[in-house]
C-alpha cells in the first residue's frame, strides 16, 4: 500500500524557516517524480514544487522561487521542502504527492504550516 | 500565471448529471492534453478522478468522465450521488508550472 506521511509543520513567525519531510513507503520511491502542493485555509489547491527521480530537475511556482527548496533522499525514501523567509501568505496545509502522468494519484494526509 | 477558471458552485438532484467547466488559455489547457481532475471532501486529501483529459485511474467510478474542447476542459458526473457532494479541482500543465482551477463546490440537493 502506497503511503506518504508528512511531518515538520507548525507555527513559525514571519521571516522564519521550517523544513517539511515526507516519508514514502509501498512503492519504489526512486522511480517517481515527487511534488508538494499546498492549500491555504478555505482556499483552493496550489502546486508548489516538484522534482525528478534523481533530483537534477526542480521546478517551483513563482511565489516561492528563491525561498523554498525541494530535495529528496532516495536511500531514505524521503522528500523534503526547506522553507525560508516565510510569509503570512505561506500559511497552508502542505501535501506531499507522488507524480505520474502529470497528475497526482497518491497524497499524504497534509501538514499545517502557520506563519504568524 | 492565473488559476484556471471554474464555476464556484454547481448543484443537482440525485441521479442527475452535472458538468463542471475548467477554462484556461492556449498556453495551458489548450495546448496540453494533460488536464486532471480531483475530488476533495472537507478535511481530506484530494482524490484523483481523471488524468490526461479523459483517463480514469483504476478504482474510480465510470460515472466520472472528462473531455476537452479548445481552452476548456470539462468533468461530467452522471447518476449524481450524495457522496459526490465535495469540492472539485481541475489542473493543467502550463509553461514550466502546474495550474489548478479555482475549485467548484458540488451540492447534491
Amino acid at each position: 500500500e502506497v503511503q506518504l506521511v508528512e511531518s515538520g509543520g507548525g507555527l513559525v513567525p514571519p521571516g522564519g524557516s521550517l523544513r517539511l519531510s515526507c516519508a514514502a513507503s509501498g512503492f519504489p520511491f526512486s522511480a517517481y517524480w515527487m511534488s508538494w502542493v499546498r492549500q491555504a485555509p478555505g482556499e483552493g489547491l496550489e502546486w508548489v514544487a516538484n522534482m525528478n527521480q534523481d533530483g537534477n530537475q526542480k521546478y517551483y511556482v513563482d511565489s516561492v522561487k528563491g525561498r523554498f527548496t525541494i530535495s529528496r533522499d532516495n536511500a531514505k525514501n524521503s522528500l523534503y521542502l526547506q522553507m525560508n523567509s516565510l510569509r503570512v501568505e505561506d500559511t497552508a496545509v502542505y501535501y506531499c504527492a507522488r507524480s505520474s502522468d502529470h497528475s497526482w494519484a497518491y497524497w499524504g494526509q497534509g501538514m499545517l504550516v502557520t506563519v504568524s | 500565471q492565473s488559476a484556471l477558471t471554474q464555476p464556484a458552485s454547481v448543484s443537482g438532484s440525485p441521479g442527475q448529471s452535472i458538468t463542471i467547466s475548467c477554462t484556461g488559455t492556449s498556453s495551458d489547457v489548450g495546448v496540453y492534453n494533460l488536464v486532471s481532475w480531483y475530488q476533495q471532501h472537507p478535511g481530506k486529501a484530494p482524490k484523483l478522478l481523471i488524468y490526461e483529459v479523459t483517463k480514469r485511474p483504476s478504482g474510480v467510478s465510470d460515472r466520472f468522465s472528462g473531455s476537452k474542447s479548445g481552452n476548456t476542459a470539462s468533468l461530467t458526473i452522471t447518476g449524481l450521488q450524495a457522496d459526490d457532494e465535495a469540492d472539485y479541482y481541475c489542473c493543467s500543465l502550463g509553461p514550466s508550472t502546474y495550474l489548478f482551477g479555482t475549485g467548484t463546490r458540488v451540492a447534491v440537493l
